[in-house]
């Protein structure tokens, strides 16, 4: 069975300055979709980014990159420059190309981002 | 596009009574998902359909809770009766299968309060 693990439950950033979040995933399929989604106080869930396992290319939305690791089975979230606005919970989400569309969900990872 | 539509946006109702969430996802998406999210357990796949078919409802936590989905613009999903215990947040999202990589659209949810 698959499994997306968040180990940071919290994390803070000064304002303008970078942060990671880590994820790390199992599965023994060979082909798969990674995501990236946001969820700020107004609880509204917002895709930040999408990886293609086949795709050796880290996927970049702006200031959002990810440094997708497939051996490692590793998918984390650069945030750049960080705003204010970027303060929300983030949650890594898996999905199988294997027939089902369903996703399984991380535990999440709260960010503030400090002035 | 409007996005995924739920509705009510809040529900506050008493123990015992019959809950109904509703969802019109994105035209042209032929999947639809239904999840519940709390503080303890997180964001739970409760059911999702592809074609108006429910595929798995294996996440529904028990026969008080039923989903329909009678049209390709339309799902509900029923408690009753509801308890204490099925406040949480409920989100709506639709996707078109492995289009766009899978990527699910989510709903603003509904926030319910059982009293």
């Amino acid at each position: 069975a698959q499994t997306v693990t968040q180990s940071q439950p919290e994390m803070s950033v000064q304002e303008a300055e970078t942060v990671t979040l880590s994820c790390t995933y199992d599965t023994s399929e060979s082909n798969y979709y990674l995501f990236w989604y946001k969820q700020p106080p107004s609880r509204q869930m917002i895709l930040v980014i999408r990886q293609e396992a086949y795709k050796q290319q880290n996927a970049t939305e702006n200031r959002f990159s990810v440094n997708f690791q497939k051996a490692a089975k590793s998918f984390s979230l650069k945030i750049s420059d960080s705003q204010l606005g970027d303060t929300a919970m983030y949650f890594c989400a898996f999905m199988t190309t294997s027939g089902t569309y369903k996703y399984i969900f991380g535990t999440g990872t709260r960010l503030k981002v400090l002035a | 596009d409007a996005g995924v539509i739920q509705s009510p946006r809040h529900e506050v109702t008493e123990m015992g009574q019959e809950v109904t969430l509703r969802c019109k996802p994105i035209s042209g998406h032929n999947s639809l998902f239904w999840y519940r999210q709390t503080m303890m357990r997180g964001l739970e796949l409760l059911i999702y359909f592809n074609n108006n078919v429910p595929i798995d409802d294996s996440g529904m936590p028990e026969d008080r809770f039923s989903a329909k989905m009678p049209n390709a613009s339309f799902s509900t999903l029923k408690i009753q009766p509801s308890e204490p215990r099925d406040s949480a947040v409920y989100f709506c999202a639709s996707s078109f299968g492995t289009g766009v990589g899978g990527t699910q659209y989510f709903g603003p949810g509904t926030r319910l309060t059982v009293l």
